[in-house]
């Protein structure tokens, strides 16, 4: 089992819908928790932390499940500009607190 | 937007040569980081650095070899190349380790036949 998990997806939403996906993660003791967004054949860049409390930041919300061992990302309202992949990242004493990523979530917002 | 450089940018080499990349930073960050990006796959750490001639391994080192000299480069080198090195390559910074705030260059598209 992967140590991060994402659903490659793609996610084909219409325009103005809200979606929302999850990323898993299997080492109970993660301490930090990143969404990223990659546009097509460009560099990640940071969307949002995630805390415990959750974060939202305009259309974006990220939760936080720790007894589940899942983020979320939900985006409302969304923007063919939306359109992208999403990465999440995690951190753990284990990983000497460097990021362990999952491979990604595609998302394509349709007019 | 951070200064971070990758160069180049695309490169093709064949099995068995040397290969050296290298990333270079504007913003004096302590951290640098090698990833590389294939599908399917995260993103998965090469080699780190935490300062000057500080440098440690990360999850698929095996095959490549980092240095850092100076706090603003930081170079990847694959000793000798082979096809499972293609491979679309990122060098990162962060101001704190394992803060998540990774700032990304472009990225290095490296194909080797």
């Amino acid at each position: 089992r992967k140590e991060v998990e994402q659903d490659p997806g793609p996610f084909n939403v219409p325009e103005g819908a809200t979606v929302a996906f999850n990323c898993t993660y299997s080492n109970s003791a993660s301490q930090s928790f990143f969404w990223y967004r990659q546009d097509c054949r460009k560099e990640p860049k940071l969307l949002m932390s995630v805390y415990s409390s959750g974060n939202e930041d305009g259309r974006f919300t990220a939760q936080l499940n720790r007894a589940s061992q899942y983020i979320s990302l939900l985006i409302r309202d969304s923007k063919l500009s939306d359109s992208a992949t999403y990465l999440c990242a995690v951190s753990t004493m284990d990983s000497n607190y460097q990021l362990i990523w999952g491979a990604g979530t595609k998302l394509i917002i349709k007019p | 937007d951070a200064g971070i450089t990758q160069s180049p940018r695309h490169k093709v080499t064949e099995t068995g040569t040397p290969v050296t990349l290298r990333c270079h930073q504007t913003e004096n960050h302590r951290y640098m980081y090698w990833y590389r990006q294939d599908p399917g796959h995260g993103l998965r750490l090469i080699h780190y650095s935490y300062g000057v001639k500080d440098t440690d391994k990360g999850e698929v080192s095996d095959g490549y070899s980092v240095s850092r000299s100076k706090t603003e480069d930081f170079l990847l080198t694959l000793e000798s190349a082979t096809s499972s090195q293609t491979s679309v390559y990122f060098c990162a910074i962060s101001v704190e380790q394992g803060a998540g705030k990774n700032t990304f260059g472009s990225g290095t598209r490296l194909t080797v036949v």
